[in-house]
């Protein structure tokens, strides 16, 4: 059973634009969505987080948004560069910090220039 | 900069030999760390959790005397890869998590690409 549903697997946006990421999860249970973004041959960098008691989150040009009730939440990249090209994983988890996270599946994302 | 250092970045071995894999948290205390792995072009699939002083639990499916965990400090997690085959070849990700005020992070290494012959 997938517990984090990630769309799409790929994405090519136009430098400038705006590049969206969505998530969906099941585990009511979870409490930190964090996003990564992986590099190839690299290991994931944590990018941006939230919790469930905020619906939106915003660091620079990364925005993630959070729906509680319709347990999704999304990664926006504002003004798209090249240098985003990169696969982003979103992920959650739940607990005291004990527990590993649980991954999306990932998004390749291409910006061309 | 890096807060977790992963080493060593690559490693090319012969079948039937072990790799052990070292996972550093660079500036703070780690009670806790997970051990990935991931094929190209998939997501990461956690292995394990290392406890600080014991065992290591490892997730359903994972073969615990084949992928030695070992914590013995609260800055070193290893991670040893005992008869390697060549199936075991893969990319090996470690995290650490990282206390802050107000919430813990989750921070990765750089990872490890393991080629098995």
């Amino acid at each position: 059973q997938q517990q984090v549903k990630q769309s799409p697997q790929s994405l090519i946006v136009q430098k400038g634009g705006i590049s969206i990421i969505n998530c969906a999860y099941e585990n009511t249970a979870f409490d930190y969505f964090p996003w990564y973004q992986q590099f190839p041959g690299k290991g994931p960098a944590l990018l941006i987080a939230i919790r469930p008691d905020v619906s939106e989150k915003k660091e620079g040009r990364f925005t993630i948004s959070f729906n509680k009730s319709a347990k999704q939440f999304s990664l926006h990249i504002m003004d798209s560069q090249p240098g985003d090209s990169a696969t982003y994983f979103c992920a959650a988890k739940s607990g005291g910090g004990a527990d590993g996270l649980t991954f999306g599946k990932g998004t390749h994302l291409i910006i061309q220039p | 900069g890096a807060v977790v250092s992963q080493h060593p970045s690559r490693v090319i071995c012969k079948s039937g030999t072990s790799v052990k894999i070292e996972c550093r948290s660079l500036d703070f205390q780690a009670t806790t760390m997970f051990w990935y792995r991931q094929f190209p072009k998939q997501s990461l699939m956690l292995m394990a959790t290392s406890n600080e002083g014991s065992k290591a639990t490892y997730e359903q499916g994972v073969e615990k005397d084949k992928f030695l965990i070992n914590h013995a400090s609260l800055t070193l997690s290893t991670l040893t890869v005992t008869s390697a085959h060549p199936e075991d070849s893969s990319f090996y990700i470690c995290s650490a998590i990282r206390p802050r005020g107000g919430g813990e992070k989750l921070f990765f290494g750089s990872g490890t690409q393991l080629s098995v012959l």
